[in-house]
């Protein structure tokens, strides 16, 4: 099945900083990649995805890039805030024609930004 | 436009016990999926719902089961309750394909078995 492994589990960055949280997967079928933003007591959030035809995505100060000979992909947050303080989880669906759909999810970074 | 809804928010349960956990999609969502999040596992998948149908299932023990009703709704079961199904159960719907918009999660429930 699917694997996903995510690193690191958790990070730390002065304000103001960048910040990368990188993850890969095991299944080349995977053609879909979203993050998603769990602040604390709160529900996860997506807050920005990329499919397999594309290789970088874009959206204000987030970015993720996608590697599909590596099966690799990264999250990339410029000009951190204190808001983006949270656990962010990335994850990897495999849709079949059937349309069995599934996302499996990284453990998890914990981003602290440090003011 | 309402969002996903689960209930109860907290839950506590006698090991032994059984639970069952409600979810309410997003109007027009038809794909209902579960996942148990645990600080040490993270978001583990449980099952996934479509149109009635158990689509998709994860690697956990019979006693966790489900069942989709006609107007999307799902519900979550869980019976002989032991002390490690302590977590927090999370619902998220989706419109079909997945990555039309991705996942929408609800608040989820927190079970807490004693």
């Amino acid at each position: 099945g699917e694997n996903v492994e995510q690193h690191p589990s958790t990070l730390s960055v002065q304000e103001g900083d960048s910040a990368v949280i990188k993850c890969t997967y095991s299944d080349s079928a995977s053609n879909y990649f979203p993050w998603y933003k769990q602040e604390l007591g709160k529900r996860p959030q997506l807050i920005i995805d990329i499919r397999s035809n594309v290789g970088e995505k874009k959206d204000q100060r987030i970015a993720v890039t996608l590697n599909k000979t590596a099966k690799h992909f990264s999250l990339h947050i410029t000009e951190t805030q204190p808001e983006d303080s949270a656990v962010y989880f990335c994850a990897a669906s495999t849709i079949s024609n059937f349309g069995n759909e599934k996302l499996t999810f990284g453990t998890g970074t914990r981003l602290t930004i440090i003011p | 436009k309402a969002g996903v809804t689960q209930t109860p928010r907290y839950l506590i349960k006698t090991r032994g016990q059984q639970v069952t956990l409600s979810c309410s999609p997003i109007s027009g969502h038809r794909s209902v999926s579960w996942y148990q999040q645990t600080p040490g596992q993270g978001l583990q998948f449980l099952f996934e719902y479509f149109s009635e149908t158990q689509r998709n299932k994860g690697n956990f023990p019979g006693r966790f089961s489900g069942r989709q009703f006609s107007n999307s709704r799902s519900e979550m079961n869980v019976s002989t309750l032991e002390l490690g199904d302590s977590a927090l159960y999370l619902c998220a719907s989706s419109l079909w394909p997945l990555t039309t918009r991705g996942y929408t999660f609800g608040s989820g429930t927190r079970l807490t078995v004693v």
